[in-house]
């Protein structure tokens, strides 16, 4: 079956530093590239939707200079969160389909980044 | 302001058995979409169900399908046949297109036990 793998699966660093977190379709062409974010009492926000080759779409209410997206190919996309801070600490979850806007394809979950920033 | 509210943050099923989770929105949009999630103890997500608000037919995925009551707003998630499989947390979610830009909506969730 489709695969989509996240690197790093765990990733401490010091509060001010940047953080880049990859996203790899390994057996297809990833399109469309999701980036979620679930908070430490699980709630979970979508932070955005990229499509290879053009600017992410960033959802209402996320800072696009803190958290930038990247998706120069049909298999990779990479999050980096600037300056982290410790209330950036949630799990980061990416996702990868095929095909474009509302396409019906199904979404490949990526195992996710636990995110702790001291 | 658009919510999701998924109220009953524990259910319990049978093997075998099914069990509806509910799902209710508040928007004034009328075009938007609705989806179900499902997250195992592995925390690895999967998109279960996916419901466009235009259309009147209730999606269906194998043993999964949905309740959709658009004037109500209500999307509630029926899972036939249970199995142990099936326990994990069920996110309800919407999203919209809004003159902001897009905006999703996630519930807080419901636990989901299977028991054998």
């Amino acid at each position: 079956g489709a695969v989509v793998s996240q690197h790093p699966s765990r990733v401490i660093c010091k509060s001010g530093t940047s953080v880049k977190i990859e996203c790899r379709s390994l057996d297809f062409q990833a399109t469309t590239m999701f980036w979620y974010r679930q908070f430490p009492k699980q709630s979970l926000m979508l932070m955005a939707t990229s499509n290879e080759g053009s600017k992410a779409t960033y959802e209402q209410g996320v800072e696009k200079d803190k958290f930038l997206i990247n998706h120069a190919s049909l298999t990779l996309s990479t999050l980096t969160v600037t300056s982290a801070h410790p209330e950036d600490s949630s799990f980061y979850i990416c996702s990868a389909r095929v095909g474009t806007g509302n396409s019906n394809q199904p979404q490949h979950f990526g195992d996710g980044t636990r995110l702790s920033i001291l | 302001a658009q919510t999701v509210t998924q109220s009953q943050p524990e259910m319990s099923v049978q093997e075998a058995e099914t069990v509806t989770l509910s799902c209710t929105y508040d928007t004034s949009e009328s075009d938007y979409y609705l989806f179900w999630y499902k997250q195992p103890p592995s925390r690895q997500m999967i998109l279960v169900i996916r419901q466009e608000a235009y259309k009147q037919q209730n999606a269906t995925e194998n043993r999964f399908s949905v309740n959709f009551q658009k004037a109500a707003k209500s999307f509630s998630l029926k899972i036939s046949d249970s199995q142990l499989g099936d326990a994990a947390m069920y996110f309800c979610a919407y999203r919209s297109l809004s003159a902001g830009g897009f905006k999703t909506i996630f519930g807080a969730g419901t636990r989901l036990f299977v028991k054998a």
